[in-house]
C-alpha cells in the first residue's frame, strides 16, 4: 500500500498569513498517462470532506484561489495564501494511482 | 444539484450485520464511480470501496470478505451491505462520487456504530 505521510500534524495561522501542508507519498504518484493521482481535501468542523485540489494543483470548482496545490512525484504541497477564517478544520492529502486509495493522517488548520 | 444521501447506520452489535444505502439524485450512479469512505469517531479518513461504472469492483483488506459493495440502477442507490461487524468498523461511513478520479461529491455520512 502507498503510505500518505502529512507535516505538520497541527497548524495555528493568524488570519491573513500564509499556511502550507506538506504530503509525502510512499512511492511516486505519477501514473503512465502522464497524470499524477494526488488529491487535497478539507473537512470543516461538522461537515463532510471536500474536494480542494485535484491531480496535484488543479483547483475544483468553486475553491478560493488562495488554495494551490504543487508538487510532483513523491512530495507534494498545499498552500493557502491568506488564511481565511472560514478556513479552519483538517486537510487530507489522498492518492489513487493505485488501490487500496490511502488518505495521510490529516493536519489540523486552527486560527489564532 | 447532485446530492447523496445516505441511510440504514445504527447500533449493531460484533458479528451482525447492517446494509447501507446510497441515493444519489441529479446524476445516474451506473454513470459513475461510487465509493465508500469512513471516518472512525476522532480520526481520519480510510477509503474502504469502490464499484466502477463498468462494474468493477475493489475493497480495502480490512473489509474483503465482509463487506460487499453494489448498486440497483433502477433505484440509482448504491449499498455497502456489512457482514460480520467488528467493534473497528464503528464509524461514519460516506458515499461520495467520483469523476476524473477525484472524489468530487461526498453525502453527509451515516454513523455504525458496533458494540455489545
Amino acid at each position: 500500500d502507498i503510505v500518505m505521510t502529512q507535516t505538520p500534524l497541527s497548524l495555528s495561522v493568524t488570519p491573513g498569513q500564509p499556511a502550507s501542508i506538506s504530503c509525502k507519498s510512499s512511492q511516486s504518484l505519477l501514473h503512465s498517462d502522464g497524470k499524477t493521482y494526488l488529491y487535497w481535501y478539507l473537512q470543516k468542523p461538522g461537515q463532510s470532506p471536500q474536494l480542494l485540489i485535484y491531480e496535484v494543483s488543479n483547483g475544483f470548482s468553486g475553491v478560493p484561489d488562495r488554495f494551490s496545490g504543487s508538487g510532483s512525484g513523491t512530495n507534494f504541497t498545499l498552500k493557502i495564501s491568506r488564511v481565511e477564517a472560514e478556513d479552519v478544520g483538517v486537510y487530507y492529502c489522498m492518492q489513487n494511482l493505485q488501490v487500496p486509495w490511502t488518505f495521510g493522517q490529516g493536519t489540523k488548520v486552527e486560527i489564532k | 444539484e447532485v446530492q447523496l444521501v445516505e441511510s440504514g447506520g445504527g447500533l449493531v452489535q460484533p458479528g451482525g450485520s447492517l446494509r447501507l444505502s446510497c441515493a444519489a439524485s441529479e446524476f445516474t450512479v451506473s454513470s459513475y464511480y461510487m465509493t465508500w469512505v469512513r471516518q472512525a469517531p476522532g480520526k481520519g479518513l480510510e477509503w474502504v470501496s469502490i464499484i466502477y461504472s463498468g462494474g468493477t469492483i475493489y475493497y480495502a483488506d480490512s473489509v474483503k470478505g465482509r463487506f460487499t459493495i453494489s448498486r440497483d440502477n433502477s433505484k440509482n442507490t448504491v449499498y455497502l451491505q456489512m457482514n460480520s461487524l467488528r467493534v473497528e468498523d464503528t464509524a461514519v461511513y460516506y458515499c461520495a462520487r467520483v469523476a476524473n478520479w477525484a472524489i468530487g461529491y461526498w453525502g453527509q455520512g451515516t454513523l455504525v456504530t458496533v458494540s455489545s
